[in-house]
């Protein structure tokens, strides 16, 4: 079955400055690649995603970038800000499966 | 638009007891999951329902956890007897696009098994 790896599971940065965090996964079925934020008492919530026909992908700050040769894909955050600090986790899926698989997560703090 | 409500909160409890979590998806939404997260992981998924069929419980301890979605909209989670190893958070989540659609999370059930 499918498995993701997740690094760095803790990231710390100044205010302002970039934070990358990269996943790999197993199953070159997977087509989908999520990335979820959790906050402290709460459910994650969906920040970006791209599918496999997608390199790149931008939202303001947030990108994610896919590589399908490498079977890796990882999440930027430009000019980060202390309310980004929380738990980021990357997910992977396939199609036929319909379940997300989950990273064991990145705790980012960002410091102001 | 509600979020996905869950209930309770908190819940301890003694091993060999039982306890039982209640989901309510966002309106309209068919695709129901109830995943566990263990402290410091991420998300497993337990059980995934399509209105009120079940599509994957594969990864669900069948021995022990029960789940069941009647009409087709809410959803219960039973574990019986509980294990200490079964201290985690348990998060409902729903979805109106069954594949590789955004998950709809709720704010979790977090169980601790003394």
């Amino acid at each position: 079955g499918e498995n993701v790896e997740q690094h760095p599971s803790t990231l710390s940065v100044q205010e302002g400055d970039s934070a990358v965090i990269k996943c790999t996964y197993s199953d070159s079925a997977s087509n989908y690649f999520p990335w979820y934020k959790q906050e402290l008492g709460k459910g994650p919530q969906l920040i970006i995603d791209i599918r496999s026909n997608v390199g790149e992908k931008k939202d303001q700050r947030i990108a994610v970038t896919l590589n399908k040769t490498a079977k890796h894909f990882s999440l930027h955050i430009t000019e980060t800000q202390p309310e980004d600090s929380a738990v980021y986790f990357c997910a992977a899926s396939t199609s036929s499966q319909g379940n997300l698989i989950f990273g064991k997560g990145t705790k980012l703090s960002v410091k102001p | 638009e509600a979020g996905v409500a869950q209930s309770p909160r908190y819940k301890i409890i003694e091993k060999r007891q039982s306890v039982a979590f209640w989901c309510n998806p966002i309106s309209g939404h068919a695709t129901l999951y109830w995943y566990q997260q263990i402290l410091g992981q991420g998300p497993k998924l337990l059980i995934q329902f399509q209105n009120n069929g079940v599509v994957d419980d594969s990864q669900l301890p069948k021995d022990r956890f029960s789940a069941e979605r009647l009409k087709g909209v809410d959803s219960t989670l039973k574990i019986q007897p509980a294990k200490l190893e079964d201290s985690a958070v348990y998060l409902c989540a729903s979805s109106f696009v069954r594949d590789t659609g955004e998950l709809f999370f709720g704010e979790g059930s977090r169980l601790t098994v003394l």
